[in-house]
């Protein structure tokens, strides 16, 4: 069973750019959430797909958006990127089915983004 | 005031103590909890998940949950050098549709040989 897996590792970009961050689930795992985890503070909830579809969302402005594909895989896309826009960007899956099981979520190791 | 409070620490204890770990909340729809630990630079990986209240053990670890008080924790028990981390707690209101899971900021603990 492969885990959550998160591309780049690193990124540095400018104030004004866009960035657009992919995470692939958990073998089995058709539901995926992105947090973003601020230096010295606990991962905040941006939004959850489950099944293509946005299924919840934080309060992340729209600049924030999502997409989730039929393989699992996910992008995380910010426009016009602000300085505090600088964390740690978290993907996580889960099995997406009624249940317990749906609050384990497994993160992937993060993608630290600097803005500058 | 935030929905979760965690002391942040950092909290520094000898090899072989027990270390005690807690989160208070104020939401009372808060039904699932969660611990998580983080090595630096590192993601967040689950260790323990309960339902409700009561106790849930996992080896050296247990979890606590008070719904009554709104408070959760989790005890480590010989406690070893490698259980230095960030250990944070999240929980969820169990709105099927919205697995969304709310954190608290975090402890960091130092396991000091």
């Amino acid at each position: 069973e492969t885990g959550v897996t998160q591309s780049p590792t690193h990124l540095i970009k400018t104030r004004g750019q866009q960035v657009t961050l992919r995470c692939s689930s958990q073998s089995g795992h058709n539901t995926v959430s992105w947090y973003q985890q601020a230096l010295g503070q606990g991962p905040q909830f941006i939004f959850q797909y489950y099944r293509e579809e946005e299924n919840g969302r934080g309060n992340f402005p729209p600049r924030f958006s999502g997409l989730q594909f039929p393989n699992y895989s996910s992008e995380l896309n910010v426009n016009a990127l602000e300085l505090d826009d600088s964390a740690l960007y978290l993907c996580a899956s889960s099995f997406g089915t009624s249940g317990e099981r749906d609050y384990e979520q497994y993160f992937g190791p993060g993608t630290r983004l600097t803005v500058t | 005031q935030k929905e979760v409070e965690q002391d942040p620490g950092p909290l520094s204890v000898p090899e072989g103590a027990i270390v005690s770990l807690n989160c208070t909340y104020s939401n009372s729809a808060f039904q699932y909890f969660m611990w998580y630990r983080q090595y630096s630079r590192k993601g967040p990986e689950l260790l323990m998940y309960t339902y409700s209240s009561g106790n849930k053990e996992d080896g050296r670890f247990t979890a606590q949950v008070d719904k009554s008080s709104k408070y959760i924790s989790l005890f480590i028990r010989d406690s070893q050098p490698s259980d230095s981390a960030t250990y944070l707690c999240a929980m969820s209101d169990g709105n099927f549709g919205n697995e969304k899971l709310t954190f608290g900021t975090g402890t960091r603990l130092t396991i000091i040989p």
